[in-house]
């Protein structure tokens, strides 16, 4: 089974921002990636897929990079909506495992 | 807008088995791959598997031994069915559409089951 490794845990930032989270997976995934957002209580959105693609209606301040093993994702200018819990997810072999998770916290 | 609703019991017993079904609406069932995931309190993501509406699944390895899914086209609906549930099968299910059975663009709102006696 891929496993999937999120860092930082939990991140501390100021609105304004720019937030970087990586995702590691432990064999090569290609741009077989996904990344979602997930507010308290709420079900998580989707922001990116192919690693890289925007998702319609996600602001463009979400943006997502990488490929085989290392992947990012950023927010160019944190804003007060996107404190949240953010995971990456992979697919491969029609498995589906998700990443444990970035918890976004106002500093 | 395509939308999803899980519905079904709360609350379940230990060794019994937990019964899912979501609904879809404002979209065809067909032609998609649809997921459940869950989420345990306090915890993260795990996906449980895929079914494609032509009936063909893929699971979870670590649930495989205990969870069918099926579908049903005519109620634009499909299910899930966890066996033999335990304290650690206790979450918030979320049922959701994967495209292409790969990324997971709709999802609903999720329903918290618990497990008790």
């Amino acid at each position: 089974d891929i496993q999937m490794t999120q860092s930082p845990s939990t991140l501390s930032a100021s609105v304004g921002d720019r937030v970087t989270i990586t995702c590691r997976a432990s064999q090569s995934i290609s741009t077989w990636l996904a990344w979602y957002q997930q507010r308290p209580g709420k079900a998580p959105k989707l922001l990116i897929y192919k690693a890289s693609s925007l998702e319609s209606g996600v602001p463009s301040r979400f943006s997502g990079s990488g490929s085989g093993t290392e992947f990012t994702l950023t927010i160019s200018s944190l804003q007060p909506d996107d404190f949240a819990t953010y995971y990456c997810q992979q697919y491969n072999s029609y498995s589906l495992t998700f990443g444990g998770g970035t918890k976004v916290e106002i500093k | 807008q395509v939308q999803l609703q899980e519905s079904g019991p709360g609350l379940v017993k230990p060794s019994e088995t937990l019964s899912l079904t979501c609904t879809v609406s404002g979209g065809p069932i067909n032609s998609y791959y649809w997921s459940w995931i869950r989420q345990p309190p306090g915890k993260g993501l795990e996906w449980i598997g895929n079914i494609f509406y032509s009936g063909s699944t893929n699971y979870n390895p670590s649930l495989k031994s205990r969870v069918t899914m099926s579908v049903d086209t005519s109620k634009n609906q499909f299910s899930l069915k966890l066996s033999s549930v335990t304290a650690a099968d206790a979450a918030v299910y979320y049922c959701a559409r994967a495209q292409n059975g790969l990324w997971l663009n709709y999802w609903g709102q999720g329903t918290l089951v618990t497990v008790s006696a």
